[in-house]
């Protein structure tokens, strides 16, 4: 059983671009988180998204950013526009059961993005 | 508030022993964790522990927790260079685990 996978691992975009980020969670799990990791900081909290559904933004910026899980394929962050403050690196983790009342999520490499 | 504050550095001489401390905000967390990450690596959970324990020990890792104090330790007996790494203390609340700013741990020959 693979773990959560990534790609691309490394993402280099121009500022004004588009940056698409796709995380494909564990076999069996429908439950997708995003973090935000910028340079020498913690984990942020992006989206939590199940199958089709977002169930809490709260952690998006409200402009450029938005993310997907669809019934088929893995979920995607695409972040429109990029500009030098969006270089960060950008986890994903996905989960069995609803939230992480679960004992763990389980992360991903990583996807790391740096805008010239 | 949602918030975890952790000590950003400490420095252990090889063979001690580490303590890293966290403090948290939220008394309705469900679990509480230590995550390792390794330079330009993903995130590998450690070890956690459920709100209603105090303790939780794991080979060379032990967790204490003081609920009262919301206050969480990560203990790493007999420290080898290969425990480098930066470790987040890490909370969960309803849908999403919060993270603290991350102790990178040196190890001193």
């Amino acid at each position: 059983n693979a773990g959560v996978m990534q790609n691309p691992r490394h993402l280099v975009r121009r500022r004004g671009q588009e940056a698409r980020l796709r995380c494909s969670p564990m076999k069996g799990h429908s439950h997708v988180y995003w973090y935000r990791q910028l340079p020498e900081e913690g984990l942020k909290f992006m989206v939590y998204l199940q199958k089709e559904n977002i169930i809490d933004e709260s952690g998006m910026p409200k402009e450029r950013f938005s993310a997907e899980f669809p019934k088929e394929g893995p979920s995607i962050l695409r972040i429109q526009q990029v500009v030098r403050g969006d270089s960060a690196a950008y986890f994903c983790a996905s989960s069995e059961n609803r939230g992480v009342m679960n004992t763990e999520a389980f992360f991903g490499q990583g996807t790391r993005l740096t805008v010239v | 508030g949602e918030d975890v504050e952790q000590s950003l550095f400490l420095s252990v001489r090889e063979g001690d022993s580490s303590v890293i401390n966290c403090t948290y905000t939220d008394s309705s967390s469900t679990y509480l964790y230590w995550y390792k990450q390794e330079p330009g690596a993903g995130l590998q959970l450690l070890t956690y522990i459920f709100s209603n324990m105090d303790m939780k020990q794991d080979q060379r890792l032990t967790v204490l927790l003081n609920k009262k104090d919301k206050h969480l330790s990560l203990r790493i007996a007999d420290t080898q260079t290969g425990d480098s790494a930066i470790y987040f203390c890490a909370e969960s609340i309803r849908d999403k685990i919060i993270f603290g700013k991350g102790t990178r741990l040196h190890i001193l020959p």
